[in-house]
């Protein structure tokens, strides 16, 4: 059965960094992409980011380019995302998915959801 | 920026069909774009449906279909069901590894 929990979500101020954890099993986790998506309170999902299976591939939503960066430790099976120079607008429940291959291409989608970490900046 | 349209609301009476439509705010949807949709409720993560246009993931009802409608992708559901009360997103594959979420369709059954 395919798992995956987040951690590393809470409270920090505008400016500050924060880094989730997403430690995944029940599957080759070296093998498949994985993505971040988050979901501001009462708000619609949005992509984050994504790492590739094998090629090292990273891509970013613009919205946090430059400030967020994806990153895995296959050895750990954990996928993680580091956040800085945080701001209100990037408040949100932040899931942990998995795609359904190892290339970052269209035919991949994301068929496994993690339950989400909680991530609220504010002063 | 493009924007992936969907409809904010849409109703439905219990065992009526309903299409919910995903689209961009420039240009058209085809299968190039890969549509998925992802059913989520309430405090709960999302549940994958479709993928792919019009393939159903595993253990998804077959009264969930994807199709092509037009310059839309569409999820239709056959014979509404209370339990399908629930956010509809779709999202679409814009190239260059980035994926785009629609706003989400809040699906009523009544």
């Amino acid at each position: 059965e395919v798992q995956l929990l987040e951690s590393g979500g809470g409270l920090v101020q505008p400016g500050g960094s924060l880094r989730l954890s997403c430690v995944a099993s029940g599957f080759t986790f070296s093998s498949y992409a994985m993505s971040w998506v988050r979901q501001a309170p009462g708000k619609g999902l949005e992509w984050v980011s994504i790492f590739s299976g094998t090629s090292g591939s990273t891509y970013y939503a613009d919205s946090v380019k430059g400030r967020f960066t994806i990153s895995r430790d296959n050895s750990k099976n954990t996928l993680f995302l580091q956040m800085n120079s945080l701001r209100a607008e990037d408040t949100a429940v932040y899931y942990c998915a998995k795609m359904s291959k190892s290339s970052v291409a269209g035919t991949a989608y994301f068929d496994y959801w993690g339950q989400g970490t909680l991530v609220t900046v504010s002063s | 920026q493009t924007v992936v349209t969907q409809e904010p609301s849409f109703s439905v009476s219990p065992g009526g069909t309903v299409t919910l439509t995903c689209g961009l705010s420039s240009g058209s949807v085809s299968t190039t774009s890969y549509p998925s949709w992802y059913q989520q409720t309430p405090g709960q993560a999302p549940r994958t449906l479709i993928y792919s246009t019009n393939t159903r993931s595993s253990g998804v009802p077959d009264r969930f279909s994807g199709s092509i409608l037009g310059n839309k992708a569409a999820l239709t559901i056959t014979g509404a069901q209370a339990v399908d009360e629930s956010d509809y997103y779709c999202v679409l594959y814009m190239g260059s590894g980035i994926w785009v979420f629609g706003g989400g369709t809040k699906l009523t059954v009544l």
